[in-house]
C-alpha cells in the first residue's frame, strides 16, 4: 500500500509566524501535491513538484512555497502565517491515475 | 476553465434506500474521472476512477459511477445505503493525456444516512 503521512495531524501557530508543513511518501513517485481544504471550496491546489527541486504553481500559490529537496519528501511553508490561512492542508502523491492522500493537518493560525 | 460541479452541498437518504451523489464537469476533451470519500478528520479515500471503458464502473464499499459523455456527467451511485457511508464525497477530473497532473475537484458533496 501506498503511505503518505504527513508531520502534524493538528497545529495551531501564531500570525507572523513561519510555519513548515512536512509531507512524506514511501513509494518512490515523482510527482506530489499540497492542496488546502476548505469548507464549501474543495480541494485547492497550492503546489506540486514532478521531480526533486522542481516546482510548479498551483491555483492559490501567493503566501506559499515549497521544497523538494529529496524524491520522498515535499514540504510546504508558510513564510508569515495570517489568519486567513486557517485550513484543512493535505499532500498527496500519485502512481499512474490515482492520487493518495496523507491525513491532513489542520492549522489554525491565530 | 475546465471545473467539476456537485450541484448538492448534501445528500439526505434513509439507510436501504439507493443513493445518488450528482457530479458534471466541464473538461476540454475526454477526461479521467474519480471519485473519492473523506471520514471526518481523515484525508481523502480513493472509491473509482473512469479511464477508458465500460461506462460503469464499481468501486469500493459497494459503490458505482456511470460514466455518461453526452451529459458530461459522472454520479456516484449505491444501490443500498449504510449509515457507514456518511461522509464528504468529491468528484475530481483530470485531463486526458495528463495523468500524472494535478486533480480538479469539486466542492464535495456530505451525504448523511439515517438509521
Amino acid at each position: 500500500d501506498v503511505k503518505v503521512t504527513q508531520s502534524s495531524r493538528y497545529l495551531v501557530k501564531r500570525t507572523g509566524e513561519k510555519v513548515f508543513l512536512e509531507c512524506v511518501q514511501d513509494m518512490d513517485h515523482e510527482n506530489m501535491f499540497w492542496y488546502r481544504q476548505d469548507p464549501g471550496l474543495g480541494l485547492r491546489l497550492i503546489y506540486f513538484s514532478y521531480d526533486v527541486k522542481m516546482k510548479e504553481k498551483g491555483d492559490i500559490p501567493e503566501g506559499y512555497s515549497v521544497s523538494r529537496e529529496k524524491k520522498e519528501r515535499f514540504s510546504l511553508i508558510l513564510e508569515s502565517a495570517s489568519t486567513n490561512q486557517t485550513s484543512m492542508y493535505l499532500c498527496a502523491t500519485n502512481m499512474r491515475y490515482e492520487q493518495y492522500f496523507g491525513p491532513g493537518t489542520r492549522l489554525t493560525v491565530t | 476553465a475546465q471545473s467539476v460541479a456537485q450541484p448538492e452541498d448534501q445528500v439526505n437518504v434513509a439507510e436501504g434506500n439507493p443513493l445518488t451523489v450528482k457530479c458534471t464537469y466541464s473538461v476540454s476533451g475526454n477526461p479521467y474521472l474519480f471519485w473519492y470519500v473523506q471520514y471526518p478528520n481523515r484525508g481523502l479515500q480513493f472509491l473509482l476512477k473512469y479511464i477508458t471503458g465500460d461506462n460503469l464502473v464499481k468501486g469500493s464499499y459497494g459503490f458505482e459511477a456511470e460514466f455518461n459523455k453526452s451529459q458530461t456527467s459522472f454520479h456516484l451511485k449505491k444501490p443500498s445505503a449504510l449509515v457507514s457511508d456518511s461522509a464528504l464525497y468529491f468528484c475530481a477530473v483530470t485531463p486526458r493525456g495528463q495523468a500524472g497532473t494535478a486533480l480538479i475537484f469539486g466542492k464535495g458533496t456530505t451525504l448523511s444516512v439515517s438509521s
